[in-house]
């Protein structure tokens, strides 16, 4: 079982381009997430998806967008990279209807945007 | 809007305690989490604990919360120099668009462990 896969590792990337990074897992967990930690910063929540074909805000959304086309998949866009959205970025998993809300992260992907 | 702070580092001998703490601030939080981020990885989810309970012991793991003064600490006992890592306190929040929680997470404890 791989649990959550996160694609690429690592991207060095130009201000102005697109990316999508991609998020997949294999555990038919109702709810995904992306954040992305920064020195000093923490996690930030940038946007989740409660079941597939819907999707919300988080904390930090602006400059990103998601989609939520099945359960298993969850890729974030970076519709145009600017240098601010340089970090580590993590996906993460749960199952919406465990008690406790536990949720598990992909290995994340390190992003810098020149 | 909600904030979780920890320490930013804390260094122990091989075979000390450990204990590194947390404050929150979201009274309603249901459960209250330790996660651990090992150098170029991911978070492995170490330990939760109930907000109506006072203490959880998993093997060297042990959990307080004090949730009148709002404080959660983890004490790793016999601490290794593989427990070295960063240390993440994360509370529930309730996102108000959809009465689902999501995770509100402190910057992190770096803990290192010398031989």
């Amino acid at each position: 079982i791989a649990g959550i896969t996160q694609a690429p590792t690592s991207q060095i990337l130009a201000a102005g381009r697109r990316m999508t990074l991609r998020c997949t897992q294999d555990m038919r967990h109702n709810a995904m997430y992306w954040y992305r930690q920064d020195l000093g910063l923490g996690l930030r929540l940038i946007h989740y998806s409660n079941t597939a074909g819907t999707t919300g805000k988080g904390e930090v959304p602006d400059g990103y967008s998601v989609s939520r086309a099945n359960t298993d998949d969850f890729p974030l866009t970076l519709a145009s990279a600017v240098p601010s959205q340089t970090s580590v970025y993590f996906c993460a998993s749960s199952d919406a209807g465990g008690a406790a809300d536990t949720q598990y992260f992909g290995p994340g992907t390190r992003l810098t945007v020149l | 809007g909600e904030d979780v702070e920890q320490s930013l580092f804390l260094s122990v001998r091989e075979g000390d305690s450990s204990v590194i703490n947390c404050t929150y601030t979201d009274s309603s939080s249901t459960y209250l989490y330790w996660y651990k981020q090992e150098p170029g990885a991911g978070l492995q989810l170490l330990t939760y604990i109930f907000s109506n309970m006072d203490m959880k012991q998993d093997q060297r793991l042990t959990v307080l919360l004090n949730k009148k003064d709002k404080h959660l600490s983890l004490r790793i006992a016999d601490t290794q120099t593989g427990d070295s890592a960063i240390y993440f306190c994360a509370e529930s929040l309730v996102l108000m668009d959809t009465g689902r929680r999501a995770l509100t997470f402190g910057s992190g404890t770096r803990l290192q462990v010398q031989p």
